[in-house]
């Protein structure tokens, strides 16, 4: 069976340094995918990278940025120079079949000016 | 392009009640789920889609009914409303797979949520 583990409930981390995010995964399967979603207060889930199990590099997009170590079934999310809007829920997942996502419990962020 | 549209945003029902949650996409996704989120807990899977008439249970099925007739609508009943339904629910959809990069990943996109209460 195919699980995500959080293992921080709460992070804090000043404006404009960087945060690492901690996910780890258990799946059997050869090919999976790995995402992170932001949920901010207002509750509506973001999509904000992903990372193929087959990927040789590691995924960002601007400011976020994955750092997956296959053999260690670890995917943690960078998010550097953190900004005031950056607090919020973060949810790591895997893709299952048929699309669905299996969902870490999440960490939620609080970013101080 | 409205995306994933969710109906209604909230809702309170009285035990025993039942309710239809809706959920329409745009995005011609062949993949459809919903997933219910409750306090200090990640999303969990009701049901889910993987195309026009087809449907499969995911962790927490227990209580919930889904069809899917057409690819858009992908609706999730409550047969009998419980306390223990009250939850934020979430309907998402996804592409199959394909050839583009963006395809090929398989990002759910989701709704806004619905925010429901059962007393």
């Amino acid at each position: 069976a195919q699980k995500i583990t959080q293992t921080q409930p709460g992070m804090f981390v000043q404006e404009k340094e960087a945060v690492t995010l901690d996910c780890t995964y258990d799946t059997s399967d050869q090919s999976y995918g790995l995402f992170w979603y932001k949920q901010p207060s207002s509750g509506e889930m973001i999509f904000l990278i992903y990372q193929g199990s087959y990927d040789e590099q590691n995924a960002t997009e601007g400011r976020y940025s994955l750092n997956f170590q296959k053999a260690r079934k670890s995917a943690n999310l960078v998010i550097s120079a953190s900004q005031l809007g950056d607090s919020a829920m973060y949810f790591c997942a895997m893709r299952g079949g048929g699309g669905k996502l299996i969902f870490g419990q999440g960490t939620e962020l609080s970013v101080k000016p | 392009n409205a995306g994933v549209t969710q109906t209604p945003k909230f809702q309170v029902l009285k035990t025993g009640q039942s309710m239809t949650l809706q959920c329409a996409q745009d995005m011609n996704h062949e993949y459809m789920s919903w997933y219910r989120q409750d306090p200090g807990m990640g999303l969990r899977l009701i049901h889910y889609s993987v195309g026009a008439g087809i449907t499969d249970q995911g962790e927490v099925p227990n209580g919930y009914n889904v069809s899917r007739s057409t690819t858009e609508d992908f609706p999730l009943r409550l047969l009998s409303a419980a306390p223990s339904q009250t939850s934020v629910y979430f309907c998402a959809s996804s592409p199959r797979g394909g050839a583009s990069p963006l395809v090929a990943k398989n990002i759910q996109y989701f709704g806004a949520g619905t925010r429901l209460s059962v007393l």
